[in-house]
């Protein structure tokens, strides 16, 4: 089975902090994703990397920033954490471009105070 | 720029019942259309995966189906069980990075 993990179930900083999301894949999966999810905006993705050291904007880039420097890692950075940052952030990855069979993590749960 | 569209956006059941979830989608040139369960609080879990070129898939007491000149998708479960409760996602894939556009889901609840 395919396995994603995600460092934290829940998360609360302070407004300015540098917040780090970590996300691991287990299945050699060459795409990896980054969404948040807040009640009636849906999944909106955030960032996405197709390869080792490679990243694309999604949707909602600002104020977000990633690092994917080995296959199976792929980290999510909020530089200086806002309220507005508060959310359920999702982590998926995919096997490659055409297999679009997503496997997601838990989530972590972000609070900003 | 691709919106899916899912309705209703809840839906209360007794157990037993058949029921119908809608999904729409505005660009029907897609990869693939992709029904996933979310469970309160958790992350969310593939149920099905159409390819462009299918019509259905199956599995167990659900059948998705695909439309995809009229960009819509229907998933049908069958004799509902309070088990089935949790909020299903419809998503299409764009065909140049296999990235997810994602409907808001449609919250199910199956009472006993």
């Amino acid at each position: 089975d395919v396995k994603v993990t995600q460092s934290s179930r829940y998360l609360v900083k302070r407004t300015g902090e540098k917040v780090f999301l970590e996300c691991v894949q287990d299945m050699d999966h060459e795409n990896m994703f980054w969404y948040r999810q807040d009640p009636g905006l849906g999944l909106r993705l955030i960032y996405f990397s197709y390869d080792v050291k490679m990243k694309e904007k999604g949707d909602i880039p600002e104020g977000y920033s990633v690092s994917r420097e080995k296959k199976e890692r792929f980290s999510l950075i909020l530089e200086s954490a806002s309220t507005n940052q508060t959310s359920m952030y999702l982590c998926a990855s995919s096997l490659g471009l055409g297999e679009a069979t997503q496997y997601f993590g838990p989530g972590t749960r972000l609070l900003v105070l | 720029k691709q919106e899916v569209t899912q309705i209703p956006a809840a839906l209360s059941v007794p157990e037993g019942e058949n029921l119908v979830l809608n999904c729409s989608f505005t660009d029907s040139a897609i990869y693939n259309l992709q029904w996933f369960r979310q469970d309160p609080g958790k992350g969310l879990t593939s149920l099905l995966l159409i390819q462009s070129s299918q019509r259905e898939q199956t599995s167990g007491r659900l059948n998705a189906s695909l439309d995809k000149s009229s960009g819509r998708s229907t998933l049908y479960i069958a004799a509902s069980q309070p088990g089935d409760s949790a909020t299903y996602l419809c998503a299409v894939t764009n065909r140049e990075y296999s990235t997810l556009t994602f409907g808001k889901g449609t919250m199910l609840l199956v009472s006993p």
